[in-house]
């Protein structure tokens, strides 16, 4: 598809599993971004790539936040040893640089850690 | 404590009513923006303000930006059902850059 694809749209897992959340932006947008959005609140900044280099990962909750992306293109974000405070909705988008475009979104993933 | 503050957090009218959503910060940005998310969706821009005292209008949207680049107001005329969902503003601090911080959003509910 044209837009930014998220997956898997749901995922409910166990306290203490990892899991990885995976985003494709859309192609030839540099830049790439991952928000955390929790219910009745606004988004969250979690970390941007441009290319696949990461300039600011200062929005990543802990260390058991991680995120890469490869081929300038697809990016995974993990979060290791889940904690129930970590549930939430995991927004990706992509823009065509950093420094300019409009931010498209995909539809999320909803992560419930039980 | 969030930057940018958005008021009011719920807002249910009838179809027809018009309304104003608000959204105010202490900082200062470059630009804001404003979005929309449907449930289930990702955000979708409406509209970018730059300037101090700017004014865009979408339709029966109009957006405005504080003279001091530190506020926004979202004004809808004659809401329609289908304006229903979550407005959101953010905005952009330093000079360049897509670094956008969020408010908590207005929930709009625009019954028929």
């Amino acid at each position: 598809g044209a837009g930014v694809s998220q997956s898997p749209s749901n995922k409910v897992t166990e306290k203490g599993k990892d899991v990885e959340l995976r985003c494709d932006p859309i192609s030839g947008h540099t830049a790439l971004y991952w928000y955390r959005q929790r219910l009745g609140q606004g988004l969250e900044f979690l970390i941007y790539f441009q290319g696949n280099s990461a300039p600011d990962k200062s929005g990543l909750p802990s260390d058991r936040f991680s995120a890469e992306r490869t081929g300038e293109s697809v990016s995974t974000l993990t979060i290791q040893r889940t904690q129930q405070e970590d549930s939430a909705v995991y927004l990706c988008a992509s823009s065509l640089s950093y420094n300019t475009g409009e931010l498209f979104f995909g539809e999320g993933s909803r992560l419930t850690v039980l | 404590t969030q930057l940018l503050e958005q008021s009011p957090q719920f807002l249910s009218i009838q179809e027809g009513e018009n309304l104003t959503v608000y959204c105010n910060s202490s900082s200062v940005f470059s630009s804001l923006q404003w979005y929309r998310q449907e449930p289930g969706e990702g955000p979708v821009l409406l509209v970018t303000v730059v300037t101090g005292g700017e004014v865009k209008k979408l339709k029966r949207l109009t957006f405005q930006f504080g003279d001091a680049r530190k506020d926004s107001s979202l004004h809808i005329t004659a809401a329609q059902p289908g304006d229903t969902g979550l407005y959101l503003c953010a905005g952009v601090q330093g000079e360049y850059g897509n670094k956008l911080v969020f408010g908590a959003g207005t929930i709009l509910r625009v019954k028929s």
